[in-house]
């Protein structure tokens, strides 16, 4: 596609229930990058995949938290047991080099946790 | 925790007017980049200044990093409607961790 693509745009679950966001990035693109953005803020450093393989997850808050690219493509972030303090935009990044010098990003999916 | 400190956090202004918005940070930085962050979308990178006391100009804005590598400043001229937005600057904290700045959420009005 033209541009990173992250589905679905908006989420609310029940605080308790699991979610799966999904993040679909330039085509060709090795880096991909998740970050999480509450209100108010700049966008936090979740994890880093470079191909298949995640190099980083260093900013994932909390074990419920787990993200893969199996293929090296497309990425799923992976919520388990939402808490209300997971309400935030999640941003999905990607970038044509290792060292993810341009990043591109999606427009997020806003997760609400009641 | 944020490594990069951006102010004011707020700014309203007319258009027509000029601002300069400030990251700053006691870290030395290899590069510093601007993004412009719309509401409801992801940011969108402006520009990426590498060399210290480095000026790089985009149409109506102007990029400056500080001699030493540790902040930035971008200054719009003539602001218009167009220019609000979140703007936010970032730093590699690692080769492959970009931290941003909480931001500078800029309105324009008519």
């Amino acid at each position: 596609g033209a541009g990173v693509s992250q589905s679905p745009r908006y989420k609310v679950a029940k605080r308790g229930q699991d979610v799966a966001l999904r993040c679909d990035p330039i085509s060709g693109h090795v880096s991909l990058f998740w970050y999480q953005q509450a209100l108010g803020q700049g966008p936090e450093f979740l994890t880093y995949f470079q191909n298949e393989a995640q190099l980083d997850k260093s900013g994932l808050p909390s074990d419920r938290f787990f993200a893969e690219r199996p293929e090296g493509s497309v990425s799923t972030l992976k919520i388990q047991r939402t808490q209300q303090e997971d309400s935030a935009v999640y941003l999905c990044a990607s970038s044509l080099s290792p060292e993810g010098e341009k990043l591109f990003f999606g427009s997020g999916t806003q997760l609400s946790v009641l | 925790t944020q490594l990069l400190e951006q102010s004011p956090q707020f700014l309203s202004i007319q258009e027509g007017e000029n601002l300069t918005v400030y990251c700053n940070s006691s870290s030395v930085f290899s590069s510093l980049q601007w993004y412009r962050q719309e509401p409801g979308e992801g940011p969108v990178l402006l520009v990426t200044v590498v060399t210290g006391g480095e000026v790089k100009k985009l149409k109506r804005l102007t990029f400056q990093f500080g001699d030493a590598r540790k902040d930035s400043s971008l200054h719009i001229t003539a602001a218009q409607p167009g220019d609000t937005g979140l703007y936010l600057c970032a730093g590699p904290n690692t080769i492959n961790d970009m931290r941003f700045g909480a931001g500078t959420r800029l309105t324009v009005k008519p």
